[in-house]
């Protein structure tokens, strides 16, 4: 069971912005990086987002990440329908464990 | 190019082990900490367990710990996890990835655990 709290689903138009939370504690994003994986349809998760608002390279920055406190935030604008994927973030907890969101499936309507 | 190709998943009887490996190039392996991550069908990603660079440290999720246990080759490249008192509800498509960056990822293998 996990202990980052998503919303199971976000949805918008094609164009428009979703922003996705994750919502955990002091022990783990009140004290630890965040990090957004992105998961499409039968493939592997990949790093959209690291350090709580950092971009690796080649992810545009159509995606967004920001943090306060124990929660932290994903945003998509100019939603696109390769966009439509399964979202998690994750981060480290006090005993070493790292721990993943319940994840948040982007519908493009 | 970074690779992180798993392999060793398949069907296993409930108790019965499981060995994983992860072969990994194109970036420093014995510099990165590693991890394993599940995805159970229809479901969200799970971390397992994870291994620092030298091996020296592991740690492990509370729902495996005690049954699997997890290692690297540093010298091949490569990284493991002993899967062993297998149960129906480790059936998961099972990734290594790099737990310093979370950058590089593997294709994934699917273990399914049934009688």
């Amino acid at each position: 069971q996990s202990v980052l709290t998503q919303p199971p689903s976000v949805s918008a138009a094609p164009g428009q912005k979703v922003t996705i939370s994750c919502s955990g504690s002091s022990s783990n994003i009140g004290n630890n990086d965040v990090s957004w994986y992105q998961q499409l349809p039968e493939t592997a998760p990949q790093l959209l987002i690291y350090g709580n608002d950092k971009r690796p390279s080649g992810i545009p920055d159509r995606f967004s990440g920001s943090k306060s406190g124990t929660s932290a935030t994903l945003g998509i604008t100019g939603l696109q329908t390769g966009d439509e994927a399964d979202y998690y973030c994750g981060t480290w907890d006090s005993s070493l464990h790292y721990v993943f969101g319940t994840g948040t499936k982007v519908t493009v309507l | 190019e970074v690779q992180l190709l798993e392999s060793g998943g398949g069907l296993v009887q409930p108790g019965g082990s499981l060995r994983l490996s992860c072969a990994a190039s194109g970036f420093a392996f014995s510099s990165y900490a590693m991890s394993w991550v599940r995805q159970a069908p229809g479901k969200g990603l799970e971390w397992v367990s994870a291994i620092t660079g030298s091996g020296g440290s592991t740690y492990y999720a509370d729902s495996v710990k005690g049954r699997f246990t997890i290692s690297r080759d540093n010298s091949k490249n490569t990284l493991f996890l002993q899967m062993n008192s297998l149960r129906g509800e480790d059936t998961a498509v099972y990734y290594c990835a790099d737990s310093s960056a979370w950058f590089y990822w593997g294709q994934g293998t699917l273990v399914t655990v049934s009688s």
